[in-house]
């Protein structure tokens, strides 16, 4: 079946340092790709989406490029702030199904 | 304002008792999806549902109970079979979108068995 692996976490950087989240995938047919955020105790917020091969996927800093070939969708930030420490789920869907998640990496960005 | 609502947000049970997690939406999203939220395990598909009336298991069903009688509802039933019901629960709905489903979460109930 579909499946999506993250890098374990915890991730800890210094404020304005760069980030990187890797994501790979393995799924049937062509998925639609998916960052979600978490902060302590809420729910999951939509950080950004690719729908299809090549396509860039960016909000609030934060970017995804969406590559066929080595099968990924890492997340990056060039430079973090203290309010993005969070838990970070990368998730793909294909068709008209639900989202498969990955595990989740926390991050922690201190000042 | 739009979105979608849980309830309770804290939820405490005695063993042996069911207990029901409500989630409504007002987005006229026609699916719904319950997951739960264990640490270190991500997201775990519970049920879904992509029209009233009708549901699907997910990967982790056991235990649990769903309706879907009204477009904006989909209440989730964890009842005296789950054996560790104690997590994190997340109501989610989407549109069916051809280009790929994005859901849209609510706030989530935590359920502790006592």
């Amino acid at each position: 079946g579909d499946s999506v692996t993250q890098m374990e976490g915890p991730v800890t950087l210094s404020e304005e340092a760069f980030l990187t989240i890797n994501c790979t995938y393995t799924a049937t047919g062509y998925p639609s790709l998916f960052w979600y955020v978490q902060y302590p105790g809420e729910g999951l917020q939509l950080l950004l989406k690719a729908t299809k091969a090549d396509d860039k996927g960016s909000n609030k800093g934060f970017e995804a490029t969406y590559r066929k070939e080595t099968t990924s969708f890492h997340l990056e930030k060039g430079s973090v702030q203290v309010s993005d420490s969070a838990v970070y789920f990368c998730a793909l869907t294909t068709g008209n199904t639900p989202l498969v998640f990955g595990k989740g990496t926390r991050l922690s960005v201190i000042a | 304002d739009g979105g979608i609502t849980q309830s309770p947000k804290y939820l405490f049970r005695k063993e042996g008792q069911n207990v029901t997690l409500s989630c409504e939406q007002n987005l006229n999203h026609d699916a719904m999806y319950w997951y739960r939220q264990d640490p270190g395990q991500g997201l775990r598909l519970i049920y879904y549902s992509q029209i009233v009336n009708d549901f699907q298991k997910g990967d982790i069903a056991e235990g649990y109970s769903v309706s879907r009688e009204k477009k904006e509802s989909f209440p989730l039933t964890v009842t005296s079979a789950q054996k560790n019901p104690t997590a994190f629960y997340l109501c989610a709905s989407s549109k069916t979108d051809p280009s790929g489903n994005t859901i849209y979460f609510g706030e989530g109930s935590w359920l502790t068995v006592v």
